[in-house]
């Protein structure tokens, strides 16, 4: 139980609809990300986000967008769907690591995967 | 160039014995930290181990060490008496600047290890 909790966990869309996927984060950290895991491949940086300014952009466009609310969960919005957007979706919160001075590391949802035909 | 990588794209490993998974790094930001993710089947991200750019001891959690060779910018994930549960993939990762730099990830391409009994 990482405290991240993501939902659907599984959805499918087809070419150019929208979709919106959710995080929250049971320990109410003021820093949420997003990031794309193609099939076979690491994740990938979408943006982050801090006290719901987004504060950092990975190479994606701007149809991927999200929102971050007062009570830190999060939305990553995705619109005009294409077929490479099909991947597992994981968003993280951030925590600092007990017993080392000023690291912080990422905590991970179990991801929602999307399949866009 | 490539920020991660990670040249095993797949390793075995007999149960009870240690098993090394190797990853380089590419940067050029002298403040920077090191982490290993660990990735099951079911999707989630588990946080293994950390080490700062600045720390002088590599780093230790339970039966993972890190074997940090900084002038080689190495930094490989060493596993200690393999268990079962152990077969996952396994990611390579780096923050570029400082710890409050924010939530971007780097990761390599991943390794997946599969524990034999």
């Amino acid at each position: 139980e990482t405290g991240v909790t993501q939902s659907p966990t599984h959805l499918i869309k087809t070419r150019g609809q929208q979709v919106t996927l959710r995080c929250s984060s049971q320990s109410g950290h003021n820093t949420v990300s997003w990031y794309q895991q193609a099939l076979g491949q690491g994740p990938q940086f979408i943006f982050q986000y801090y006290r719901e300014e987004e504060n950092g952009r990975g190479n994606f466009p701007p149809r991927f967008s999200g929102l971050q609310f007062p009570n830190y969960s999060s939305e990553l919005n995705v619109n005009a769907l294409e077929l490479d957007d099909s991947a597992l979706y994981l968003c993280a919160s951030r925590r600092r690591l007990a017993g080392a001075v000023g690291a912080n590391v990422l905590t991970f949802g179990a991801g929602s995967r999307l399949t866009v035909l | 160039a490539q920020k991660i990588t990670q040249t095993q794209p797949g390793m075995f490993v007999q149960e009870k014995e240690a098993v090394t998974l190797d990853c380089t790094y590419d940067t050029s930001d002298p403040s920077y930290g090191l982490f290993w993710y660990k990735q099951p089947s079911s999707g989630e991200m588990i946080f293994l181990i950390y080490q700062g750019s600045y720390d002088q001891q590599n780093a230790t959690e339970g039966r993972y060490s890190l074997n940090f060779q900084k002038a080689r910018k190495s930094a490989n994930l060493v596993i200690s008496a393999s268990q079962l549960g152990d077969s996952a993939m396994y990611f390579c990762a780096m923050r570029e600047g400082p710890h409050n730099a924010g939530n971007m990830l780097t990761f390599g391409g991943g390794t997946r290890l599969m524990v034999k009994p």
